[in-house]
């Protein structure tokens, strides 16, 4: 079975704070890919970052970094000098073929709260 | 602008109605999603279509149904509408099949049922 878990519903932090967000995945196929998307409180849902099952570097963009370690099923998002902007909810998302199709399964998202 | 553009962007009516979402991909994409987002559900996929054909389905009543038009353009019908089917619609578009390469989503349809 797949899974994605966002275990951190609520998270808040003051501006300039650093900030992690966790994704615990599950899945038993050796090709897949994660993904982070950002939800605004505009609604629209952004693609921030994909990474393949067999790319373990870590990534960082600007401020964004993403920590992908298989060993412990986990691809962590962290924030650092968060900004009010960074506000929104935040998802990750697993793509793995399961079953004959492809399988896109979202966590049930981190709202974060950056406070000024 | 994702390149994704969904139609309507609010739409509200009455139990028991039927409505239909519009979308259309991203300029070469392939592939066109339907997510549901509720409050209380997250966000719940619902169907999947690529370059005409189903390719995949999720948690999608009976009362709904989608198809892909040959310009790849995608509606989403809903049908004997009810209370909790207030949500937020969200159509998304990948290139590919396999949504390997991360999709683009629009800006959604909220839906309200009264």
């Amino acid at each position: 079975a797949q899974k994605v878990t966002q275990a951190q519903t609520e998270i808040s932090v003051v501006e300039k704070e650093d900030v992690t967000l966790d994704c615990v995945y599950e899945t038993r196929d050796t090709t897949y890919y994660l993904f982070w998307y950002k939800q605004p409180p505009s609604g629209e849902l952004v693609f921030l970052i994909r990474r393949n099952s067999f790319d373990e570097q870590n990534e960082i963009s600007g401020r964004y970094s993403w920590n992908f370690q298989k060993s412990t099923s986990s691809f962590n998002f962290t924030i650092t000098a968060s900004q009010v902007v960074d506000s929104a909810v935040y998802f990750c998302a697993l793509s793995a073929f399961t079953s004959g199709t492809y399988k896109y399964i979202f966590g049930t998202g981190t709202r974060l709260k950056v406070l000024a | 602008d994702s390149g994704v553009t969904q139609t309507p962007k609010h739409l509200i009516t009455a139990t028991g109605q039927r409505v239909t979402l519009r979308c259309s991909p991203r300029s070469g994409d392939l592939s066109v999603y339907w997510y549901q987002q509720s409050l209380d559900q997250g966000l719940q996929f619902l169907i999947q279509y690529y370059n005409g054909e189903e390719r995949a389905k999720g948690n999608i009543l009976e009362r709904f149904s989608a198809q892909q038009f040959p310009d790849l353009h995608s509606e989403l019908n809903l049908s004997s509408l009810e209370l909790g089917d207030s949500a937020l619609y969200f159509c998304a578009s990948s290139p590919t099949g396999t949504g390997a390469l991360g999709y683009t989503f629009g800006s959604g349809t909220r839906l309200t049922v009264v």
